[in-house]
């Protein structure tokens, strides 16, 4: 079945530093949608994203759907305490409804 | 709170037992999406419904599991025969409208089998 690749799986940064991830897949997609995860809850979305080299933002959340559909990034800036959790991109194939295909994750931890 | 509902947030069954999650999706809302969590994992879509309608179960055991979304009133995931490989979070989702799109998420129904 189709697949995303998430990376990095974890990442140990400091307060205030800056954060990328990514995720890409041999499939192209027509959606990519991305989404923040607490322990004991459910996904929170974060940035939706509808066309290829669309670059969006959300506060200090930055998202972009990459030129060749198959691959999306995730940036955040000057990051916080409460941006511990973890990272789930998802993306929908063309033509198969709605169904998410999820990336593994990164999970994120912040040093104060 | 208009959001995505789910009950119960926790359910404990033994083996063979069955296990009924209920969805309610958020406001306006005829779209909904099952998909399974088990630890350290990414969520893995099960099935996608609309009222009285089984759109895409292509995620779906063939085996012992069925969804519903009737008219009136919540889907309905349900388990049979529950075994200990069941034991994951189940994430209910919905969505405005058909195919592509942003999905809201619900709190989720962690199920333990013992």
């Amino acid at each position: 079945g189709q697949q995303l690749n998430q990376s990095p799986q974890s990442m140990f940064i400091q307060e205030g530093e800056d954060v990328s991830m990514n995720c890409t897949s041999s499939s192209i997609f027509n959606t990519w949608l991305w989404y923040k995860q607490d322990p004991g809850e459910g996904p929170v979305l974060l940035i939706a994203l509808y066309k290829a080299g669309e670059l969006t933002s959300n506060g200090r959340l930055t998202a972009q759907f990459g030129i060749t559909r198959k691959d999306s990034f995730l940036n955040i800036s000057a990051s916080i305490p409460s941006d511990v959790g973890i990272y789930f991109c998802a993306g929908q194939l063309y033509n198969q409804g709605g169904k998410l295909i999820f990336g593994q994750g990164t999970e994120l931890s912040v040093k104060p | 709170n208009a959001g995505v509902m789910q009950n119960p947030r926790h359910l404990v069954r033994r083996r063979g037992q069955e296990a009924r999650l209920r969805c309610s999706p958020m406001k306006g809302h005829s779209h909904v999406y099952w998909y399974r969590q088990l630890p350290e994992e990414g969520l893995k879509f099960m099935v996608y419904l609309q009222k009285e309608n089984i759109i895409d179960e292509s995620g779906m055991p063939k085996e012992r599991f069925s969804a519903e979304f009737p008219k009136e009133g919540p889907s309905i995931l349900r388990i049979q025969q529950v075994v200990r490989g069941d034991s994951a979070a189940y994430f209910c989702a919905s969505s405005p409208g058909p195919g592509g799109g942003e999905q809201f998420f619900g709190p989720g129904t962690r199920l333990t089998v013992l």
